[in-house]
């Protein structure tokens, strides 16, 4: 049973440009949540989602940043016109939801860099 | 709101110490989960244990135990007879069911031969 996916592992931005990160959850898994570590800090919440359904979005920026999670294909957090504060490691976690204990399966983060 | 609390920013030791991080969380909450995760080295984060509100009972996995106590807010980790490959930032966090993970800021544990 594959684990949380994450693609790219690493991708590098120049300023303005966007960037796409990839997240597939746990077979069976219809929750997903993406949180953001900068550089030396602690995992921050970003947003929640179930199939088609943003179900929390308190921690994502008001602008440039979007995130979906569709009925069929990967999750994906959606960055507009990047800038230098947006380099940080970007972690997808899944959970199976219903009958669970919210214990969450992290992927293996992807890496983001803008030049 | 929740909050998690961890005071230690960086812990050192040498190998084969015993070592606690310390983990304090606040939730008005009666219903929660506490969580210790790994990051090492390598970036990736290890989920260690969970823990409902509704158990008290401490936890011992090999050279791993938790102690959760309600009555101080607090669930703490301690490693027996540490070792090299022990050396990571662990992190504490709570969660409501079916919520988002409150992380804390992390302690980094450093330890040498």
């Amino acid at each position: 049973n594959a684990g949380v996916m994450q693609n790219p592992r690493h991708l590098v931005r120049r300023r303005g440009q966007e960037a796409r990160l990839r997240c597939s959850p746990m077979k069976g898994h219809s929750h997903v949540y993406w949180y953001r570590q900068l550089p030396e800090e602690g995992l921050k919440f970003m947003v929640y989602l179930q199939k088609e359904n943003i179900i929390d979005e308190s921690g994502m920026p008001k602008e440039r940043f979007s995130a979906e999670f569709p009925k069929e294909g990967p999750s994906i957090l959606r960055i507009q016109q990047v800038v230098r504060g947006d380099s940080a490691a970007y972690f997808c976690a899944s959970s199976p939801g219903q009958r669970s204990y919210n214990e969450q399966f992290f992927g293996p983060g992807t890496r983001l860099t803008v030049l | 709101a929740q909050k998690v609390t961890q005071a230690q920013t960086e812990i050192s030791v040498v190998e084969k110490e015993d070592v606690t991080l310390d983990c304090v969380y606040e939730t008005r909450d009666t219903t929660y989960y506490l969580f210790w995760y790994k990051q090492p080295p390598s970036g990736e984060l290890v989920f260690l244990i969970r823990r409902n509100s509704f158990d008290e009972q401490n936890e011992i996995s090999g050279r791993y135990s938790w102690n959760f106590q309600k009555s101080t807010s607090s669930f703490n980790f301690t490693i027996t007879a540490s070792q090299v490959v022990d050396s990571a930032v662990y992190f504490c966090a709570l969660s409501m069911s079916f919520q988002k993970l409150v992380f804390g800021t992390g302690t980094r544990l450093l330890v040498s031969p």
